[in-house]
């Protein structure tokens, strides 16, 4: 049973426009959720996270929204930049075990 | 500056043989991880360790082993290699912090494994 999800494996957006990225769970348990992002023939990046207890957190361009009611949290990205253009894993944490659970990806193409 | 490296990059190897993939860090990390990326998979959790001797079985483990002899490295070796384990091999490390802030994992280049 997968418990951090992602079912959009790709996405197309114009430059300047917003993306946003969706990620589903089923943990209650989880204090933590992250973003991370990854370029071809490169290790993932950490890119912003949020705690359990807040429903957003923003850090310059990047804005991630928490529903915990849902079990749903989102990326923003906005304005959208070709350099943005990689494959996004949103990533959960329980606090102690250290270990995330990672969604499978999306990939979001920015088109100049 | 601190920073995790792996290697080799690529590399090939023929089914049953014996491989060995390094890891090494030095964030002066307590804890460390080996995924594995496949399509439509994302990142599994081979093994982890969270410090010196001590080493865990992830989601994925079956045919890998791991060992922790010191802070910064933790190599991940296939018994017995079997085409189903090629993909593509990250290491992780991190602080081990506990309460009040995500524990940040930090990740290397990547191993592109092809076992043919």
């Amino acid at each position: 049973d997968q418990q951090v999800k992602q079912n959009s494996p790709s996405l197309s957006v114009q430059e300047g426009r917003i993306s946003i990225l969706n990620c589903d769970y089923t943990n209650s348990m989880f204090d933590y959720f992250l973003w991370y992002k990854k370029y071809p023939a490169e290790g993932p990046t950490f890119l912003i996270s949020i705690s359990s207890i807040k429903d957003k957190n923003e850090d310059g361009r990047f804005t991630v929204f928490l529903n915990k009611s849902a079990k749903h949290l989102s990326l923003h990205i906005v304005p959208s930049q070709p350099g943005d253009s990689a494959v996004y894993f949103c990533a959960a944490d329980t606090s102690g075990t250290y270990k995330y659970i990672f969604g499978t990806g999306t990939r979001l193409k920015v088109l100049a | 500056d601190a920073e995790i490296t792996q290697s080799p990059r690529h590399k090939i190897t023929e089914t049953g043989r014996q491989v060995t993939l390094a890891c090494h860090q030095t964030w002066n990390h307590n804890n460390m991880f080996w995924y594995r990326q496949d399509l439509g998979h994302g990142l599994r959790l081979i093994h982890y360790s969270y410090g010196v001797h001590d080493t865990n079985k992830g989601e994925v483990s079956d045919g890998y082993s791991v060992s922790r002899s010191n802070t910064e490295d933790l190599p991940l070796t296939l018994e017995s290699a079997a085409s189903s384990q090629t993909s593509v091999y990250f290491c992780a490390s991190s602080e081990g912090i506990s309460g009040g802030a995500p524990d940040t994992q930090y990740f290397g280049p990547g191993t592109r494994l092809t076992v043919l």
